[in-house]
């Protein structure tokens, strides 16, 4: 099994600040790598497939890079909508992992 | 656009049997896998398992191996996660999401959430 860690698990930032996030894979996934942004009592919502492609309707201050075992998600300019917690997802193998999570929240 | 919705709030006894629906609209359901996922309170989100409409091909993860089963009703596009011998620790809010016909990918379309409640 593919081991999924995020870091760090509380970021705090102001609003209009830019937040980077990590997630690391105990092996390579190559780009098969996704995040999700979820807010409490929501379903998570996919904002970046294919370790750097953004999904439909995600606006372009989220980007991600990386590939292998190393992956960065960035939000150039925290909303308020974008406090919430996000979780990155490896589809190389079976069983699908998710990292544990990192939440966001206004400093 | 395409829907997932599944069923409502289920409260359980400890060792009872659960069943979640999710059904499918507007699209070919067959085209596409379905995962289900489950998220305990204040926890990460636990991958469960996917199936195929397709061909009804199943995989399960280990820790759930033996206790549940994924089944799909092409005729009424909906798809069904079975969960047996349940434990408190299975209180949770269960996801079906919706991803590629045949194997592990992201997934962009999610059901609403099943919250279940294991208690005596």
């Amino acid at each position: 099994e593919i081991v999924m860690k995020q870091s760090p698990a509380t970021l705090s930032v102001s609003p209009g600040e830019r937040a980077t996030l990590s997630c690391r894979a105990s092996q390579s996934v190559t780009s098969n790598l996704a995040w999700y942004q979820q807010i409490p009592g929501q379903p998570p919502r996919l904002l970046i497939y294919g370790a750097s492609t953004r999904a439909t309707d995600i606006p372009a201050r989220f980007s991600a890079s990386g590939s292998g075992t190393e992956f960065t998600l960035t939000i150039s300019s925290l909303q308020s909508e974008d406090f919430a917690v996000y979780f990155c997802q490896q589809y190389t193998n079976w069983p699908l992992t998710f990292g544990g999570g990192t939440k966001v929240e206004i400093k | 656009q395409v829907q997932l919705v599944q069923s409502g709030p289920e409260v359980k006894k400890p060792g009872a049997s659960l069943k979640v629906s999710c059904k499918a609209s507007n699209y070919t359901f067959t085209n596409f896998g379905i995962i289900w996922v489950r998220q305990a309170p204040g926890q990460g989100l636990e991958w469960m398992g996917w199936i195929s409409p397709y061909n009804g091909n199943t995989n399960y993860a280990q820790n759930f191996q033996g206790r549940v089963t994924m089944t799909t009703d092409t005729s009424t596009t909906t798809a069904f996660m079975e969960l047996r011998g349940l434990r408190s620790d299975d209180s949770a809010v269960y996801y079906c999401a919706r991803g590629l016909k045949l194997r592990a990918s992201w997934y962009y379309y999610w059901g609403q959430g099943t919250l279940v409640t294991v208690s005596s």
